[in-house]
């Protein structure tokens, strides 16, 4: 079974300040896709990156980019220049690499960015 | 990208009674799921909705408690039958879209629905 598991219940950061977000995961699938949802207050659930697990490079998209260690099991998210509409409960997730694969999550980390 | 609208988007129900969670999606998607998020808690998935065949269940949830349509490829129903107080959650429906536009087989939530039973 796939367990995804986010240490850091809350965080917070200062406006323009950087923050990291961390995840670990357990598999023993090789070829699988991580990915970091943002669920703002209004509930709607955003996806702001992915990773492919066969990819060393880490996935970057603007002031978002992750730190994955594959023999670590670990997918860590940073973010950059914090804005304030980052406040937002950050979940982690996983999908195998099968088309049919289902997505797990991790419990979520709630964001607080201050101004 | 898919665009999802669920109904009703929030609702107060009394317990023992049922409600019916209506997803639509603006173009025809591969899979649709359903989950739900209790308060302060993370997302569990319910069942896949499959088209035209009965909804696959997740271990911990049953088809008598939570019944499932799928009749075309852009609409699925999700009941909460004979509801009690810890039935109160977010119910969220997600799909996801076929095509080599979307690789990785990325799934796409709907805005959810707040469900809360006296």
């Amino acid at each position: 079974a796939q367990t995804v598991t986010q240490s850091q219940p809350e965080m917070s950061v200062q406006e323009a300040e950087t923050v990291t977000l961390s995840c670990t995961y357990d598999t023993s699938e090789n070829n699988y896709y991580l990915f970091w949802y943002k669920q703002p207050p209004s509930r709607q659930m955003i996806l702001v990156i992915r990773q492919e697990a066969y990819k060393q490079q880490n996935a970057t998209e603007n002031r978002f980019s992750v730190n994955f260690q594959k023999a670590a099991k670990s997918f860590s998210l940073k973010i950059s220049d914090s804005q304030l509409g980052d406040t937002a409960m950050y979940f982690c997730a996983f999908k195998r690499g099968s088309t049919l694969g289902r997505l797990y999550f991790g419990r979520g980390t709630q964001l607080t960015v201050w101004p | 990208s898919a665009v999802i609208s669920q109904k009703p988007s929030r609702d107060i129900c009394q317990r023992g009674t049922s409600l019916t969670i209506q997803c639509q999606v603006d173009s025809q998607v591969t899979m649709m799921f359903w989950y739900r998020q209790q308060p302060g808690q993370s997302l569990t998935l319910i069942a896949t909705a499959n088209q035209g065949s009965e909804a696959t269940y997740e271990s911990g949830f049953v088809i008598d408690k939570f019944p499932i349509s799928r009749p075309n490829l852009t609409f699925s129903t999700l009941t909460v039958s004979n509801m009690s107080p810890e039935d109160s959650s977010i119910y969220l429906c997600s799909v996801k879209v076929r095509g080599s536009s979307n690789p990785y087989n990325e799934q796409f939530f709907g805005p959810g629905t707040r469900l809360t039973v006296l």
